[in-house]
């Protein structure tokens, strides 16, 4: 039971252009949304994070959305740097307290 | 500061060995996680540790895999005896505070494991 999904394994942009990744969940009961970044043979790292009662959360070039009546969240990356190719994963968690679900990610590669 | 450390970094068994893994947090950091990572998938919380105590592992499969963490410090994950589908990356990470959803989480690299 997938209940985060990453619909897109890779997803391929020029530099300088915009890159979107999508994110979308079944669980009604989420609201506490994450975005991790992870290089080869390297843990992920933390990104950028949303809780429900926002629709929208940037820090630099970085800006989450939410719609919760679709149940879908994005990233999106303005403008891709090569340093951006990395596989992105997106996590969600019902309260604080409870654990991360992970999506399977999307391999982000920035062409020069 | 020093971060999440994990050894060792690839480990090659047999089916039916056993085998462990090593993870010291960054220091202060209250909970500890390890996470299973099958390839082409997201991770996967196996158990998640607040200080000594263990708060979730109710995706650990208990008949062959163990986790301690003494002092509420170091960690080691144990699999007794491994199975093929045990091959995957298992991550170690940590947090400052109690909150599994909502405080960050910090990983180390992680432990290719391999059964053969």
């Amino acid at each position: 039971d997938q209940q985060v999904k990453q619909n897109s394994p890779s997803l391929s942009v020029q530099e300088g252009r915009i890159s979107i990744l999508n994110c979308d969940y079944t669980n009604s009961m989420f609201d506490y949304f994450l975005w991790y970044k992870k290089y080869p043979a390297e843990g992920p790292t933390f990104l950028i994070s949303i809780s429900s009662i926002k629709d929208k959360n940037e820090d630099g070039r970085f800006t989450v959305f939410l719609n919760k009546s679709a149940k879908h969240l994005s990233l999106h990356i303005v403008p891709s740097q090569p340093g951006d190719s990395a596989v992105y994963f997106c996590a969600a968690s019902r309260d604080s307290n409870y654990q991360l679900i992970w999506g399977a990610g999307t391999k982000l590669i920035i062409k020069p | 500061e020093a971060g999440v450390a994990q050894s060792p970094r690839y480990k090659i068994i047999e089916k039916r060995q056993s085998v462990a893994f090593w993870c010291n947090p960054i220091s202060g950091h209250a909970t500890l996680y390890w996470y299973q990572q099958i390839l082409g998938q997201g991770p996967k919380l196996l158990i998640q540790f607040q200080n000594n105590g263990v708060v979730d592992d109710s995706q650990l499969p208990k008949d062959r895999f163990s986790a301690e963490r003494l002092k509420g410090v170091d960690s080691t994950l144990k699999i007794q005896p491994a199975k093929l589908e045990d091959s995957a990356v298992y991550l170690c990470a940590s947090s400052l505070g109690l909150l599994a959803g909502a405080d960050t989480q910090y990983f180390g690299p992680g432990t290719r494991l391999t059964v053969l």
